[in-house]
C-alpha cells in the first residue's frame, strides 16, 4: 500500500499567516492527490483534487502543488474559519490511502 | 440538494454483524462510484471499500476483506456495507462518500455523509 506522510502533524499559526502542509508519498503517484479539510464533528470537505485543481466554491487562498511523490497544500492569509485538520489522499492505486492529518491551531 | 445520509450504526459485540446504509439524493446515483470511509474518533481517516456505479466492480482494504461486503441498490439510491465478524478495531464513525467524477479513474470524494457510529464492545 502507498503510504502518505504529512508534515507537520500539527502547527500553530496566526490569522493572516501563510501556512504550508506537505504530503509525501512512499512511491510515485502522478498527480492523483486530493486535499480535505475537516472540522470537529463534521465530515471532511474537499479542497483540492488532481494535486492542484481547486474544488468549486473553495476560496482561492487555498492552493495545491506537486507531482510524483511530493505535494504541498498552501493557505495564503489564514482566516479564522481555516483552523481545522487537513488530510491528503492518493488515488493512484488501491487501497486509497490517506495521510495522517495536520492539525492547524490558533497561535 | 445533493445529500448522503447514513444509518445502521450501533453497539455490537465482538463477532457480531451490522449492516450500514447510505441513502443518496439530488444526483444520478447509478453513475457514481461510492465509497465507505471510517474514522476512529480523534484519529485519522481510513478508506474501507468502494463499488462501481453498476455494481460490477468492488474493492476493499485488506483488514476487512472476507468480513465486510459493499453493495448497492440503484433503484433505491442506496449503498450498503454488510459487516460480519466485527472486531474491537472496527469501532469507528463510518462515512459514505461519492466520487467527484463519473468517468475515468477516481480523483476525489466530493460529497460526504455525516457518518454513522459503530461501536464493537462486549
Amino acid at each position: 500500500a502507498i503510504q502518505l506522510t504529512q508534515s507537520p502533524s500539527s502547527l500553530s499559526a496566526s490569522v493572516g499567516d501563510r501556512v504550508t502542509i506537505t504530503c509525501r508519498a512512499s512511491q510515485v503517484i502522478s498527480s492523483v492527490l486530493a486535499w480535505y479539510q475537516q472540522k470537529p464533528g463534521k465530515p471532511p470537505k474537499l479542497l483540492i483534487y488532481d494535486a492542484s485543481s481547486l474544488e468549486s466554491g473553495v476560496p482561492s487562498r487555498f492552493s495545491g502543488s506537486g507531482s510524483g511523490t511530493d505535494f504541498t497544500l498552501t493557505i495564503n492569509s489564514l482566516q479564522p474559519e481555516d483552523f481545522a485538520t487537513y488530510y491528503c489522499q492518493q488515488f493512484n492505486s488501491y487501497p486509497l490511502t490517506f495521510g495522517g492529518g495536520t492539525n492547524v491551531e490558533i497561535k | 440538494e445533493v445529500q448522503l445520509v447514513e444509518s445502521g450504526g450501533g453497539l455490537v459485540q465482538p463477532g457480531g454483524s451490522l449492516r450500514l446504509s447510505c441513502v443518496a439524493s439530488g444526483f444520478t446515483f447509478s453513475t457514481y462510484w461510492m465509497t465507505w470511509i471510517r474514522q476512529v474518533p480523534g484519529k485519522g481517516l481510513e478508506w474501507v471499500a468502494n463499488i462501481k456505479g453498476d455494481g460490477s466492480e468492488k474493492f476493499s482494504v485488506d483488514s476487512v476483506k472476507g468480513r465486510f461486503t459493499v453493495s448497492r441498490d440503484n433503484a433505491k439510491n442506496s449503498l450498503f456495507l454488510q459487516m460480519n465478524s466485527l472486531r474491537d478495531e472496527d469501532t469507528a464513525l463510518y462515512y459514505c462518500a461519492r466520487d467527484r467524477i463519473t468517468v475515468s479513474w477516481h480523483d476525489a470524494f466530493d460529497i460526504w455523509g455525516q457518518g454513522t457510529m459503530v461501536t464493537v464492545s462486549s
